[in-house]
């Protein structure tokens, strides 16, 4: 079935550093790549998308990029902060149903 | 814009009691999504309603697990009976359409402990 594997599940960097989280997914009719950022006690709330038809999008300090032959994707965050310590979900959606399918997330923490 | 709303927050129940979350989505969404987030883990998706239909619910277990979205606006998801493996963030999502490239907005959760 539809899958959408997430490493690493802990990542742990100095404020400043730069952090890179990356995504496989199973399906290859998937078209729609959005990141989530979810803080403790939080809810999840979207910090950046792709789609199929780019490679690359950036936004400020964060980027994703997308390898549809390789089925990978991956958020980038330079000059990592504190505040940007979450929890961070990947997902992917298929063209064949409507359903968002989470990755199992990766706990970032930035020490100052 | 007023974001999407959910209560209780939190509940805490016995195992075989029932319990009831409702859903109000951003006004004007059509798709209304409940997602099941067990601790560690990333959101499930329960159920996915377009207005008062039902797109997808091949995730919901239908022997304990109900939800409704009669007047194709708010919505409840209902657990009868329930079990220890039921604790869990229980998340509502609404989008403006339905096809799977929709943005989708998260509520702040309901809490559910079952003992």
């Amino acid at each position: 079935g539809e899958n959408v594997e997430q490493h690493p599940s802990t990542l742990s960097v100095q404020e400043g550093d730069s952090a890179v989280i990356k995504c496989t997914y199973s399906d290859s009719a998937s078209n729609y790549f959005p990141w989530y950022k979810q803080e403790l006690g939080k809810r999840p709330q979207l910090i950046i998308d792709i789609r199929s038809n780019v490679g690359e999008k950036k936004d400020q300090r964060i980027a994703v990029t997308l390898n549809k032959t390789a089925k990978h994707f991956s958020l980038h965050i330079t000059e990592t902060q504190p505040e940007d310590s979450a929890v961070y979900f990947c997902a992917a959606s298929y063209t064949g149903g409507f359903k968002t399918i989470f990755g199992a997330g990766t706990r970032l923490f930035v020490k100052a | 814009e007023a974001g999407v709303a959910q209560s209780p927050r939190y509940k805490i129940i016995e195992k075989r009691q029932s319990v009831a979350f409702w859903c109000n989505p951003i006004s004007g969404h059509a798709t209304l999504y409940w997602y099941q987030q067990i601790l560690g883990q990333g959101p499930k998706l329960l159920i996915q309603f377009q207005n008062n239909g039902v797109v997808d619910d091949s995730q919901l277990p239908k022997d304990r697990f109900s939800a409704e979205r009669l007047k194709g606006v708010d919505s409840t998801l209902k657990i009868q009976p329930a079990k220890l493996e039921d604790s869990a963030v229980y998340l509502c999502a609404s989008s403006h359409g339905q096809g799977a490239r929709e943005t989708q907005y998260f509520g702040p959760g309901t809490r559910l402990l079952v003992l």
